[in-house]
């Protein structure tokens, strides 16, 4: 119950494409949703995040899509561009405790 | 804002050496900071949480004896891996989280081998 299962593992986008990660959960505790961008060698940074009570949130080229009735949440990454190759994390957890984090996206933007 | 640092970025050890990694949150108060481990091409696993002035709190399969943790300040976190041998080799983040907020900052992380 507390996992929280994120695919694909990999995907390929033609840049100028659109990037659609998906993660779903159980806990119904969760009220936190963050998503993460980690290059390689580096720590994740955080990209966006959202709380159960709105049903999407857009920051720039990136949106998260909330859908609290079916436990689901996604990353729409607008516009992918090569400079979005990265790995992404999706994370959940109940207010104030550790995050939970999906097992990693590995996305790649071609030209 | 919210810059989490790490040090050192990268370090490599003899076999049996102890090893300490320092984290600190430069333009907030953390009052708790996680410690987490990362293998290659995989997801991030934490391995303890500690909030300011008390012990920290391990996950289960985590030896508490090995990783020593410490979190003397409201911006400093130390994680000590004592007598490091080769399959402690790893990447090591830490985060932090203000007080109050669900936010966790990570730092770049520290590449740690054991000759």
């Amino acid at each position: 119950q507390q996992q929280v299962k994120q695919s694909p593992q990999s995907l390929i986008v033609q840049k100028g494409g659109i990037s659609i990660i998906n993660c779903a959960y159980e806990n119904t505790a969760f009220d936190y949703f963050p998503w993460y961008q980690q290059f390689p060698g580096k720590g994740p940074a955080l990209l966006i995040a959202i709380r159960p009570d709105v049903s999407e949130k857009k920051e720039g080229r990136f949106t998260i899509s909330f859908n609290k009735s079916a436990k689901q949440f996604s990353l729409h990454i607008m516009d992918s561009q090569p400079g979005d190759s990265a790995t992404y994390f999706c994370a959940a957890s109940p207010s104030l405790t550790p995050l939970v984090f999906g097992k990693g996206t590995r996305l790649s933007v071609i030209a | 804002g919210a810059v989490v640092s790490q040090h050192p970025s990268r370090v490599i050890c003899k076999s049996g050496t102890s090893v300490k990694i320092e984290c600190r949150s430069l333009d907030f108060q953390a009052t708790t900071m996680f410690w987490y481990r990362q293998f290659p091409k995989q997801s991030l696993m934490l391995m303890a949480t500690s909030n300011e002035g008390s012990k920290a709190t391990y996950e289960q399969g985590v030896e508490k004896d090995k990783f020593l943790i410490n979190h003397a300040s409201l911006t400093l976190s130390t994680l000590t891996v004592t007598s490091a041998h080769p399959e402690d080799s790893s990447f090591y983040i830490c985060s932090a989280s203000p007080k109050g907020s669900d936010t966790q900052y990570f730092g770049p992380g520290t590449r740690l081998t054991v000759l």
